[in-house]
């Protein structure tokens, strides 16, 4: 039963163009999403974070939308470097007392060639 | 992410024996959780703990796993009488406070885990 799910084990672009990585969601009660970035032999790195109440949160490079509607988030990276090769968690956790716990997708492998 | 210590990072044990995994939060940090990731998969939630406390084992096993986030020390994830299908890799995260991770001054910092495999 995946909660979150990513249904693109693989994403290459070229260096300098956008990438897009998408994450869907079945449980209602979540209303916080995070992006996760992995290396290799590394543990996960937060990157980007979106609250429910809105639609749209950008950092730098990093965009994350968010459309509630259709239980769905996608990562826009502007523009793509080949630093960014790596593997991308979407993550949520649900509103109330356990919310300090995410639930992962299984991720999507970005690769940026140069 | 540096800041979350864990070891060892490679850990091969036979079938039956016992395996043990530190983690050593981020300093002032004093909510642990520990996450499993298996082959092919995404990581999931295993146990989260306070000093002296376990809050939520859920995730965890009911037999064979065992988990301790001492007044000193490391955290301990224990594994009796490994099998096969306990080879994965296993993330341990800190942060200060237990309330929303990955807000602000919650965001909880993983480790580089230890990857465990079973002979």
């Amino acid at each position: 039963d995946q909660q979150v799910k990513q249904n693109s084990p693989s994403l290459s672009v070229q260096e300098g163009r956008i990438s897009i990585l998408n994450c869907d969601y079945t449980n209602s009660m979540f209303d916080y999403f995070l992006w996760y970035k992995k290396y290799p032999a590394e543990g996960p790195t937060f990157l980007i974070s979106i609250s429910s109440i809105k639609d749209k949160n950008e950092d730098g490079r990093f965009t994350v939308f968010l459309n509630k509607s259709a239980k769905h988030l996608s990562l826009h990276i502007v523009p793509s470097q080949p630093g960014d090769s790596a593997v991308y968690f979407c993550a949520a956790s649900e509103s109330g007392g356990s919310n300090y716990k995410l639930t992962f997708g299984k991720g999507t492998l970005l690769t940026v060639n140069p | 992410n540096a800041g979350v210590m864990q070891n060892p990072r490679h850990l091969v044990r036979r079938r039956g024996q016992e395996a043990r995994l530190r983690c050593s939060p981020m300093k002032g940090h004093s909510h642990v959780y520990w996450y499993r990731q298996l082959p092919e998969e995404g990581l999931k939630f295993m146990v989260y703990l306070q000093k002296e406390n376990i809050i939520d084992e859920s995730g965890m096993p009911k037999e064979r796993f065992s988990a301790e986030f001492p007044k000193e020390g490391p955290s301990i994830l224990r594994i009796q009488q490994v099998v096969r299908g306990d080879s994965a890799a296993y993330f341990c995260a800190s942060s200060p406070q237990g309330k929303r991770v990955g807000l602000g001054d919650t965001e909880a910092f993983f480790g580089q885990g230890t990857r465990l495999t079973v002979v």
